[in-house]
């Protein structure tokens, strides 16, 4: 079975800094797939970051990176350059690859609160 | 492009009513979900289609049925609404195939609540 863990149930940043927020998985699968999931205070579900476990580099877009440490299981989110409109809840989730059902599962969620 | 949409967006219902929550998506994705998300446990699957005219039960069917008679749409329906259903319930879509279209887009969900 696979597992989402996210510890932190809340993280404070200051406007412009960078924050980690934490993502461990279990699985026994090899082929796997790691996404990050925003959810705004309007409530929807915003894909943020892709990374594959066959992927060598760790995934970047824009402001997002995703610090893949596959040996450690662990697959966290890091937003350089906080802005206000961070402010939200942030989903990890995972699932296998290579299979007909794309079932993801996710963790439990990180409310980032980013000051001014 | 409207991309994934919820209707309705707000509901109350009381015990036994039932209800349909209906999702379209105009991307042509094969896949569809219906989740719900409730406070501290983040998102949980309760059925999935992976094509038009098929279903399949998720982690948590009980007390839903689905259709999808249609490619573009997904049904989910409470037959005799329980408290136990109030939560947020969130429609998604991906092609189901190929790395990068793994993503699945989500609409911007369905809050219920059962009295």
């Amino acid at each position: 079975a696979q597992k989402i863990t996210q510890t932190q149930p809340g993280m404070f940043v200051q406007e412009k800094e960078a924050v980690t927020l934490d993502c461990t998985y279990d699985t026994s699968d090899q082929s796997y797939g790691l996404f990050w999931y925003k959810q705004p205070s309007s409530g929807e579900m915003i894909f943020l970051i892709y990374q594959g476990s066959y992927d060598e580099q760790n995934a970047t877009e824009g402001r997002y990176s995703l610090n893949f440490q596959k040996a450690r299981k662990s697959a966290n989110l890091v937003i350089s350059a906080s802005q206000l409109g961070d402010s939200a809840m942030y989903f990890c989730a995972m699932r296998r690859l290579n299979t007909g059902f794309q079932k993801l599962v996710f963790g439990t969620g990180t409310r980032l609160l980013v000051s001014p | 492009n409207a991309g994934v949409t919820q209707t309705p967006k707000f509901r109350v219902l009381k015990t036994g009513q039932s209800m349909t929550l209906l999702c379209a998506q105009d991307m042509n994705h094969e896949y569809m979900y219906w989740y719900r998300q409730d406070p501290g446990m983040g998102l949980r699957l309760i059925h999935y289609s992976v094509g038009e005219g098929t279903t399949a039960k998720g982690e948590v069917p009980d007390g839903y049925n689905v259709s999808r008679l249609k490619k573009q749409n997904f049904l989910l329906g409470l037959e005799s609404a329980a408290p136990s259903q109030t939560s947020v319930y969130f429609c998604a879509s991906n092609d189901g195939w190929g790395a990068h279209t793994d993503t699945q887009y989500f609409g911007p969900g369905t809050r219920l609540t059962v009295l």
